[in-house]
């Protein structure tokens, strides 16, 4: 079993502001690295998948870059609203998924 | 619609007495998996399937079964569920390997008392 770490483990934001948090993954045997959103009595949704080192995607408000040599990635959420709360949850591939603990995100009016 | 199916829902039971949570996709998706999810702890696998009649064991197996005799459905048995079994569990399928973006069930919350 991969040790994925996540952190924080909550955050609270102010509407309008931005924010960050993390994904620590072993570097070793790396393929991919996966960010899903899981809303409060919702599935859990894919945002990214990143491969390469430098890697950065973005959808919407909401963006990641990926660090392979370290192993992190970091998610980025710029000017937050109430709808971006929710647990993001990072996964690290090794050809089989292995899911960090979740960053819970709320966003205060 | 393209989706992954779960029930029940919600389900109250009993120490020991046997129970089924069917997951059924219409995606044609050949890998299908059972996560449990526990406060402050990931997504846990429970078994995988990569195809009709191939099952294997993912991290956390013990004192769960699982069958794949059709390719959109996977239900995962408690055969005597005990309250370390309490837990949120999620169906998730991809179209080919474990690799891939899963899509996930709706999610089935069971309490075992």
């Amino acid at each position: 079993i991969l040790n994925v770490e996540q952190s924080p483990q909550s955050l609270h934001v102010q509407e309008g502001d931005s924010t960050n948090f993390t994904c620590s993954f072993p570097s070793s045997n790396f393929y991919a690295l996966h960010w899903y959103r899981w809303e409060t009595a919702k599935s859990p949704e894919a945002l990214f998948v990143m491969t390469l080192n430098g890697d950065e995607k973005k959808k919407g408000r909401i963006s990641a870059t990926l660090n392979t040599k370290e192993g992190y990635s970091y998610l980025y959420i710029k000017g937050s609203q109430p709808e971006d709360s929710a647990t993001y949850l990072c996964a690290s591939d090794d050809y089989k998924l292995s899911f960090g603990a979740g960053t819970t995100v709320t966003v205060r009016a | 619609e393209a989706q992954v199916t779960q029930n029940p829902r919600y389900l109250i039971t009993v120490t020991g007495k046997k129970l089924t949570v069917t997951c059924s996709q219409n995606m044609n998706h050949e890998y299908m998996s059972w996560y449990r999810q526990d406060p402050g702890l990931g997504l846990r696998q429970i078994y995988y399937s990569m195809n009709v009649e191939v099952t294997d064991k993912g991290d956390v197996p013990e004192g769960y079964k699982v069958s794949r005799k059709e390719k959109r459905n996977f239900p995962l048995i408690l055969e005597s569920p005990s309250p370390n079994q309490t837990s949120l569990y999620f169906c998730a399928s991809t179209p080919g390997s474990g690799s891939e973006t899963q899509y996930f069930g709706p999610g089935t919350r069971l309490l075992v008392l």
